[in-house]
């Protein structure tokens, strides 16, 4: 069955730390992933998806296979960063798996 | 285009009353999802349609649970009779014929 395990609930991190944020997925075939931010009482909107091989707002993930993870990285984090982080995968046609979600903190 | 619109943005209800959420979804987007958001399980897909059909209900909780999407433009999610423990955020969500799903703001939802 189609699964994404986000491990960590909070991760806390000092500004202008590295952050990874973890992701790992169970899936039959080749995944599309995806990873959707939240910020605080706001709605959930689209960071980055793999195919696109973008960095947005500084963030990148890369799809490892052989792990089955797609993990989240930004080299420095900021604070305005702190935010809830979810991992999405397609399930079937059109129907989206999420995450747990990780809480993100960034400290001053 | 205003994105998702969802009302009420906030309700606070009595256990045992119906509480009803709406949602208007992107014009154009095919697919309307409804997701639940709590702290223990994050974010949880209870039901979506394509084309104003459901097609895959198997995430709502149990029958105190009802969706429609009598047109397009246009869905509502029921909760009769509602419980302290479906307190929650509860977000529409649309996506046209592709992978990128577009959430509205959410409707806070607290039973006491």
């Amino acid at each position: 069955a189609q699964r994404v395990t986000q491990p960590e609930k909070l991760l806390s991190v000092f500004k202008g730390a590295p952050v990874e944020l973890k992701c790992n997925y169970s899936y039959s075939g080749s995944p599309e992933l995806f990873w959707y931010v939240q910020y605080s009482r706001q709605r959930l909107q689209l960071l980055l998806r793999h195919i696109s091989r973008e960095s947005i707002k500084g963030f990148t993930a890369d799809l490892n296979k052989g792990e089955t993870s797609f993990h989240l990285k930004k080299p420095f984090a900021q604070e305005e960063d702190s935010a809830m982080y979810y991992c999405a995968l397609p399930s079937g046609t059109y129907k989206y798996i999420f995450g747990t979600g990780t809480r993100l903190k960034v400290l001053a | 285009d205003a994105g998702v619109i969802q009302s009420p943005r906030h309700e606070v209800t009595e256990m045992g009353q119906e509480v009803t959420l709406r949602c208007k979804p992107i014009s154009g987007h095919d697919y309307l999802f409804w997701y639940r958001q709590t702290m223990m399980r994050g974010l949880e897909l209870l039901i979506y349609f394509n084309n104003n059909v459901p097609i895959d209900d198997s995430g709502m909780p149990e029958d105190r649970f009802s969706a429609k999407m009598p047109n397009a433009s246009f869905s509502t999610l029921k909760i009769q009779p509602s419980e302290p423990r479906d307190s929650a955020v509860y977000f529409c969500a649309s996506s046209p014929r592709g992978n990128t799903i577009y959430f509205g703001e959410g409707s806070w939802l607290t039973v006491v």
